[in-house]
């Protein structure tokens, strides 16, 4: 079963840091694309990064910028967000996602997984 | 980036009636490969996003029938034939030909009135 855990999520004050990581398991995960997207309380979708397999190619939205750095560790399977100098704004629900069926970035994330909750508060 | 508008934002339905989401973008959605990279997800309250539509118009494998899209250039729909009671939840278009990045429209609540 193709399956994406994330963790590490957590209330943190601002100016802080967290690292976030995805597990995943059922698929080969060195040969696919990776994305986070996060949601904000009652808001909708954004994707927050990108990183690429082939190339290591990233994107980061322009509101973490500077601030938060996407990578990946193909042998244990897992893709990371470092997260510094935390914002209130960047209080969000924060999922892995890929897409595998079709395996094309364009079509969007087909693979979610159940999110993990970033809190950012004084 | 390419800005989705959704609308209603708001969607009472009554159950067995059909309903019908409007997405538009602010650029046309024709890639350089012929594609139309618009997709549909749902997300039922408390779950995470699940895509049910991608290239406009292709299901993906579990879907619904009931579930459809359609639309070019940059206006797009989601339907939904006859709405059950799973069904309620917010439903997202997301664009994917102006990659990167992804955008996704605000969100449709769909509830059953």
């Amino acid at each position: 079963e193709v399956q994406l855990v994330e963790s590490g999520g957590d209330l943190v004050q601002p100016g802080g840091s967290l690292r976030l990581s995805c597990a995943a398991s059922g698929f080969t995960f060195s040969s696919y694309d990776m994305n986070w997207v996060r949601q904000a309380p009652g808001k909708g979708l954004e994707v927050v990064s990108y990183i690429s397999t082939t190339t290591g190619g990233t994107y980061y939205a322009d509101s973490v910028k500077g601030r938060f750095t996407i990578s990946r560790d193909n042998a244990k399977k897992s893709l990371y967000l470092q997260m510094n100098s935390l914002r209130d704004e960047d209080t969000a629900v924060y999922y892995c996602a890929l897409s595998i069926t079709p395996a094309a970035i364009r079509n969007g994330m087909d693979v979610w997984g159940q999110g993990t909750t970033v809190t950012v508060s004084s | 980036d390419v800005v989705m508008t959704q609308s209603p934002l708001s969607l009472p339905v009554t159950l067995g009636q059909p309903a019908s989401i409007s997405c538009r973008s602010s650029q046309g959605l024709v890639y350089s490969d012929g594609n139309t990279y618009l997709s549909w997800f749902q997300q039922r309250p408390g779950q995470s996003p699940r895509r049910l539509i991608y290239k406009v118009s292709n299901r993906d494998s579990g879907v619904p029938d009931r579930f459809s899209g359609s639309g070019s250039g940059t206006d797009f729909t989601l339907k939904i034939s006859r709405v059950e009671a799973e069904d309620v939840g917010v439903y997202y278009c997301m664009q994917g030909t102006h990659w990167p990045p992804h955008t996704f429209g605000q969100g449709t609540k769909l509830e059953i009135k």
